[in-house]
């Protein structure tokens, strides 16, 4: 079974750009979860999509959002992007219940210059 | 609201001595508990999870984590580490059903592990 994967693998942006990441869930897998990984703050949740909606956030701007599509691929958007938002970002997928393990993809590197 | 703590930043352990990555948390309702690994410029792989049940989980590569409820820890432990074992190691918390459920990890700062000849 493929894994989670995550497209680009780096992406290089200046400020006031915006962003869009991808990720396809292993198959099967029908929730989507995203994370940013960053020296200074750590991994922090962004947010889950389950079935196309959105149905857990973390605390981060309203740039930040995402959407899940009807083949569970999700994408995620940062719109105009500051030099914070330099990170590594995760995609998860999983069955969907708490209880369940995620899978993590490889992740995205942004660099914002 | 629900945290995750991880008191050391590094452990530094010998080739075939036994390990052991400490983790605490606070959290409302019955906690969801999972330790994951990351190598360098990679995603993180599960390791293992505490759901309910027997306080001692068997995972993968050997680890295995103790759940003791009145100390609220979730200790990860291997009886023999391997140099192979060196990597960053996260443990994380997942809300219930009755606190919210789905999955919205929250993690520990990591604890880096570095196991020496």
């Amino acid at each position: 079974k493929a894994g989670v994967t995550q497209t680009p693998r780096y992406l290089i942006k200046t400020r006031g750009q915006q962003v869009t990441l991808s990720c396809s869930p292993i198959s099967g897998h029908r929730s989507v979860s995203w994370y940013q990984q960053t020296p200074g703050q750590g991994l922090q949740f962004l947010f889950e999509y389950f079935s196309e909606t959105q149905r857990n956030k973390g605390n981060f701007p309203g740039r930040f959002s995402g959407r899940q599509f009807s083949n569970s691929r999700s994408e995620m958007n940062v719109s105009t992007l500051e030099l914070g938002d330099s990170a590594l970002y995760l995609c998860a997928s999983s069955f969907g219940q708490g209880r369940n393990e995620q899978f993590f993809g490889p992740g995205t590197r942004l660099t914002v210059l | 609201a629900q945290s995750v703590a991880q008191p050391e930043d590094q452990v530094n352990v010998a080739e075939g001595n036994p390990l052991t990555v400490k983790c605490t948390y606070s959290v409302s309702g019955n906690p969801y508990l999972f330790w994951y690994v990351q190598y360098p410029n990679r995603g993180l792989q599960f390791l293992l999870k505490y759901i309910t049940g027997d306080n001692l989980v068997k995972g993968s590569y050997g680890f295995e984590a103790e759940f003791n409820k009145s100390q609220t820890s979730f200790h990860l432990k291997k009886p023999s580490a391997l140099v192979s074992d060196s990597a960053l190691y996260f443990c994380a918390v997942n809300p219930d059903i009755l606190t919210g459920g789905g999955n919205k990890l929250t993690f520990g700062t990591g604890t880096q592990l570095k196991v020496e000849l």
